[in-house]
């Protein structure tokens, strides 16, 4: 079965400090990629997506995410962290057979510290 | 714009207890999911549907059945609720083409504790 690795649990940073949060994943094909974002007690809400046009993909709210099939991975990235973007953030990977069928990694969550 | 919507946003159930989640959208999507979200999992897909009328099973299906009787709803159904199906469980929908890059949208969630 395919698999994402998301390889910290927690991140934390200062406003205004750039943001990485690491993605990798297990594939012998090229997947649709997606960054999804939760806030506390909400529904997740998508940040980007990757579907093989452009390796660097922009989303919303300045974030952006370069795919590097060598490296298997879908780094997601922001320049300058804002307090807003405090939240929980999962990457995820579609089936190889079944492109509308998808796997979650197990998340990691963003701190922003003032 | 609602979106996605589920029913109930919390409830408390006793071992063996039966409920029913409803799940209804208004985007007119072929395909939804049921997850379940469980603390450093990420979420698990419980059940999806492929379109009216048809139902398949994910990576963690056992204990619950799901129906699709009409296009904009998916039930997520628990007949005999365990301790260990304490969760939350969240909804999605999406356009569903074979190219895989439609993104799915989320409801709020239902935050479901078994005693």
């Amino acid at each position: 079965a395919q698999s994402v690795t998301q390889l910290d649990s927690h991140v934390s940073v200062s406003e205004g400090t750039p943001v990485l949060l690491r993605c990798n994943y297990s594939s012998s094909y090229s997947p649709s990629l997606f960054w999804y974002v939760q806030h506390p007690n909400k529904g997740l809400q998508l940040l980007l997506k990757y579907t093989s046009a452009a390796t660097l993909v922009k989303g919303i709210n300045g974030f952006e995410a370069e795919f590097k099939k060598s490296e298997t991975s879908f780094h997601l990235t922001k320049p300058s962290a804002h307090m807003s973007d405090a939240a929980e953030y999962f990457c995820v990977v579609s089936d190889k057979y079944n492109f509308n069928k998808f796997y979650f990694g197990s998340g990691t969550k963003l701190n922003v510290k003032p | 714009n609602a979106g996605v919507t589920q029913t109930p946003k919390f409830r408390v159930l006793k071992t063996g207890q039966s409920m029913t989640l409803l799940c209804a959208q208004d985007m007119n999507h072929e395909y939804m999911y049921w997850y379940r979200q469980d603390p450093g999992m990420g979420l698990r897909l419980i059940h999806y549907s492929v379109g009216e009328g048809t139902t398949a099973k994910g990576e963690v299906p056992d204990g619950y059945n799901v129906s699709r009787l009409k296009k904009q709803n998916f039930l997520l159904g628990l007949e005999s609720a365990a301790p260990s199906q304490t969760s939350v469980y969240f909804c999605a929908s999406s356009y569903g083409e074979n190219r895989g890059n439609q993104p799915q949208h989320f409801g709020d969630g239902t935050r479901l504790s078994i005693l």
